[in-house]
């Protein structure tokens, strides 16, 4: 079992439309979560931090259950620049990170 | 603020050509740094960890080494490359619990 999956999609959705995407982490010992936002051949970039208490930014919105070990983010009012691959983090100890391979969101007109 | 240097942005090798790639760190000290590699259509792979000057953690066997000659400089090299070591080579410094701050990568293409 990998240790982060996430759907690889592609999602495509219109403009305007609400789009989730989940993951599943096997670690559960694991300490700090993250959604990563990457443009094409371009680096990851941090887009939001994920806590327990679920935690919302604009438009976006993340979800950690840790009982389940899921996390899940919600893009409201989907825009074209949205258009991305959207990377599940998870980190244990001592710093280390592990990512997801990352769903990919088309956003069409 | 903190910024991350990475270079060359990419980089066509022969096989069994000797490898390179720089990364520095400024507006901190003391970073945990990482090089990750990413293969075409294929997740982030943590290669080498350090948490100091002189301390590298290797996360899998492979044909690449890690050095870290100063605080802020880390570099991954080859003697001997491979076509296996194709790929989006990203380096990451960790800060404050808010997640990794990567480069802006490196292209390999070994021909």
């Amino acid at each position: 079992r990998k240790e982060v999956e996430q759907d690889p999609g592609p999602f495509n959705v219109p403009e305007g439309a609400t789009v989730a995407f989940n993951c599943t982490y096997s670690n559960s010992a694991s300490q700090s979560f993250f959604w990563y936002r990457q443009d094409c051949r371009k680096e990851p970039k941090l887009l939001m931090s994920v806590y327990s208490s679920g935690n919302e930014d604009g438009r976006f919105t993340a979800q950690l259950n840790r009982a389940s070990q899921y996390i899940s983010l919600l893009i409201r009012d989907s825009k074209l620049s949205d258009s991305a691959t959207y990377l599940c983090v998870v980190g244990g100890g001592g710093n280390k990170l592990t990512f997801g391979t990352g769903t990919q969101l088309k956003v069409e007109l | 603020s903190q910024t991350i240097h990475q270079w060359p942005a990419t980089l066509v090798q022969p096989v069994g050509s000797p490898l390179s790639l720089e990364c520095t760190v400024e507006g901190t000290s003391n970073p945990n740094l990482y090089w990750y590699r990413q293969a075409a259509g294929r997740g982030l792979q943590l290669l080498f960890y350090s948490v100091g000057i002189g301390q590298i953690s290797s996360e899998v066997p492979q044909n690449l080494s890690a050095s870290r000659p100063q605080d802020r400089q880390f570099i991954l090299s080859s003697k001997k490359l491979l076509l296996s070591d194709s790929g989006f080579y990203l380096c990451a410094w960790a800060g404050g619990g808010y997640g990794y701050t990567f480069g802006s990568g490196t292209r390999l293409t070994v021909v």
